[in-house]
């Protein structure tokens, strides 16, 4: 299955600042998702990239806060902007992960992201 | 819509009791679901699926899950609690539009009590 490499595992950003957010993937993909954990609650989606095209944003999203970039196949990058305190969550990108013998999706380990 | 309800936000068991952690779902056509585990300050783990074949879906960590089409259900079981087994579990469901990106439920927090 696809292995995910993502950074930085968690960062304390003060406010009014932006963080960017890599996620790398060992093989190529059609899409990445990217989602939100905010503190105790679940798993939201902010985004689809696919490559070649501009993201996808989910309702209450805008790519002026949250602008995703996918320059190729392998790699994508969130851009979490003009940050503020209720920005606090765990970042997290996803693929579809799908071969001939196994379907499912792979998680990068997160980005924790602290707005002091 | 696709849509994934887990309608206990805390389920608490004793250890070595059976536990059941719900999960129902809302989706076109057939249903690819999912079920994840969170420990404290660590990522998400995949714990089973269903995409077709038998309902009774047997995973890791000796939990399994049954899919019930008619009650649109996706039920985690495992018959022996373990207090290593306390966390974060989320159900989810695969949306089948241009997207297919996952859509989880609001998450159940499973307590073991010795």
């Amino acid at each position: 299955s696809a292995v995910i490499s993502q950074k930085p595992s968690r960062d304390i950003c003060q406010r009014g600042t932006s963080l960017t957010i890599q996620c790398q993937v060992d093989s190529q993909v059609t899409m990445m998702f990217w989602y939100r954990q905010q503190p105790g609650q679940s798993l939201t989606l902010i985004a689809t990239a696919n490559q070649g095209s501009e993201a996808t944003y989910e309702s209450g999203f805008v790519i002026d806060k949250f602008p995703i970039s996918r320059p190729n196949l392998t790699f994508s990058t969130l851009t979490v902007s003009n940050m503020s305190p209720e920005d606090s969550s765990i970042y997290l990108c996803s693929v579809e992960d799908s071969t001939e013998t196994n379907y499912g999706y792979t998680f990068g380990s997160g980005t924790r992201l602290t707005v002091v | 819509a696709q849509s994934v309800a887990q309608p206990e936000d805390q389920v608490n068991v004793a250890e070595g009791n059976p536990l059941t952690v719900k999960c129902t779902y809302s989706v076109s056509g057939n249903p690819y679901l999912f079920w994840y585990v969170q420990y404290p300050n660590r990522g998400l783990q995949f714990l089973l699926k269903y995409i077709t074949g038998d309902n009774l879906v047997k995973g890791s960590y000796g939990f399994e899950a049954e899919f019930n089409k008619s009650q649109t259900s996706f039920h985690l079981k495992k018959p022996s609690a373990l207090v290593s087994d306390s966390a974060l579990y989320f159900c989810a469901v695969r949306t089948n539009n241009a997207g297919n990106m996952l859509t989880f439920g609001g998450g159940t927090r499973l307590m073991v009590k010795p």
